[in-house]
């Protein structure tokens, strides 16, 4: 048990599907993210939400849509998706956004899209 | 833009030997430099977090050196196991946006028995 928990673990999906990720988190935080991991290439942040905020996009593409309905519940939507967003989708949470709080992941959703 | 250069990219030793990762960074207001393990088809981990204030932090066999002026950090693990072979990303923050972290490239170590 993880204390973030991401479903599905696995999925593949046409260009023209539209899916969801969710991330749930058990360990009280305030603060939730979601990150890419793509091979040979360092993680990168999505999006931010503190208090079901969003405080952060990353300029990420209109394909992609966050929700975050309360602080231990995060979904990215996904719509008309790219061969090239094929990758490790990865959700984490911390206490908060302040300084220096540590992350904690999921397992993450391996996206493959056809 | 903020930016994490990490090298290695891939590190080889025989178990028992140290292995070194160093990261440098570009923005000067970074105060917080976390190191996450990551194994084969598992969820990245914190291992070790060091802030600015402190230019050193060890925790049993591995270690953190920060430089804040050379604007760079380094991880060192000693007497290596098989265990410890995985992926080692570094990471950096500034400020109030602890969350908001930059991340190297990885190192893929490997241990050899």
């Amino acid at each position: 048990e993880t204390g973030v928990t991401q479903t599905p673990r696995h999925l593949v999906m046409g260009m023209t599907n539209k899916k969801s990720l969710k991330c749930e988190q058990h360990l009280g935080h305030n603060a939730m993210y979601w990150y890419k991991q793509s091979a040979k290439k360092p993680l990168e942040l999505m999006f931010v939400y503190n208090f079901k905020e969003q405080t952060e996009n990353n300029s990420v593409p209109s394909r992609f849509s966050p929700e975050c309905p309360n602080s231990s519940h995060l979904f990215l939507h996904l719509h008309t998706l790219q061969p090239e967003d094929s990758a490790l989708y990865l959700c984490a949470s911390s206490q908060d956004t302040g300084r220096g709080s540590p992350l904690h992941f999921g397992n993450g959703t391996r996206l493959t899209v056809t | 833009g903020e930016n994490v250069e990490q090298h290695p990219s891939t590190l080889s030793v025989q178990e028992g030997d140290s292995a070194v990762i160093k990261c440098t960074y570009s923005d000067s207001a970074s105060n917080y430099f976390p190191w996450y393990k990551q194994e084969l088809g598992k969820r990245p981990q914190l291992i070790i977090d060091i802030r600015s204030n402190v230019g050193e932090k060890k925790d049993q066999r591995i270690a953190v050196t920060l430089n804040k002026t050379a604007k760079h950090f380094s991880l060192h693990i000693t007497e290596t196991q098989p265990e410890d072979s995985a992926v080692y990303f570094c990471a950096a923050s500034r400020g109030n946006q602890g969350g908001k972290l930059i991340f190297g490239q990885g190192t893929e170590l490997s241990v050899k028995p």
